[in-house]
């Protein structure tokens, strides 16, 4: 099965600098590769995806960018605001249906 | 807006006993999922389903049956709860395999 990493664990940004979460996984079959938010007290919630015939992808402050050679794509976010403070995951997808979880980015964003 | 609905947001049980999780979703999605949330090891995936009777294992199976009669509805049993299956699960569910999963809140389950 997919081998999927997430790091750093914990980030802690002050408002208003950037964060970035990098993920890399094992299957060189991934074509799809989203980034999950979830809010203290709720289930996680679908925040950007890419797929694999483009190597970036933005909406608003939030962007993926992929590199398939080296099997690793990372989320980004510019202007981090409190509401930005969550659990960020990935979930690498190859050819199944059944999404592989990274562990999970705790990320604090402070005033 | 699609709608995962969980049946308890938190249930404590007693070790041995049979329990049973529900979920229903309302945009007649395909797939439904059932995972296990602990702290430090993310979401891992217990059963999915991808159609109506149909069930597939996922990474950590064992203790736990599914059910899913009805396509809207997807159960997880655990036919004997233990201590170590105290934990947050969640259902979630989508049209398709590169398709956005929507997901439910949540039970937090207490085995004692």
């Amino acid at each position: 099965g997919e081998n999927v990493e997430q790091h750093p664990s914990t980030l802690s940004v002050q408002e208003g600098d950037s964060a970035v979460i990098k993920c890399t996984y094992s299957d060189s079959a991934s074509n799809y590769f989203p980034w999950y938010k979830q809010e203290l007290g709720k289930g996680p919630q679908l925040i950007i995806d890419i797929r694999s015939n483009v190597g970036e992808k933005k909406d608003q402050r939030i962007a993926v960018t992929l590199n398939k050679t080296a099997k690793h794509f990372s989320l980004h976010i510019t202007e981090t605001q409190p509401e930005d403070s969550a659990v960020y995951f990935c979930a690498p997808l190859a050819s199944t249906s059944k999404l592989t979880f990274g562990t999970g980015t705790r990320l604090q964003v402070t005033l | 807006d699609v709608k995962v609905t969980q049946s308890s947001r938190y249930l404590v049980k007693r070790t041995g006993e049979k329990v049973f999780l529900e979920c229903v979703q309302d945009m007649d999605h395909e797939n439904m999922f059932w995972y296990r949330q602990d702290p430090g090891l993310g979401l891992r995936l217990i059963y999915f389903s991808y159609d109506v009777k149909m069930k597939e294992k996922g990474d950590i199976p064992e203790g736990y049956s599914v059910s899913r009669e009805k396509k809207e509805r997807f159960s997880l049993i655990l036919e004997s709860a233990s201590t170590n299956q105290t934990s947050m699960y969640l259902c979630a569910s989508n049209w398709g395999a590169h398709e956005k999963l929507f997901f439910g809140s949540g039970t937090q389950l207490s085995v004692l």
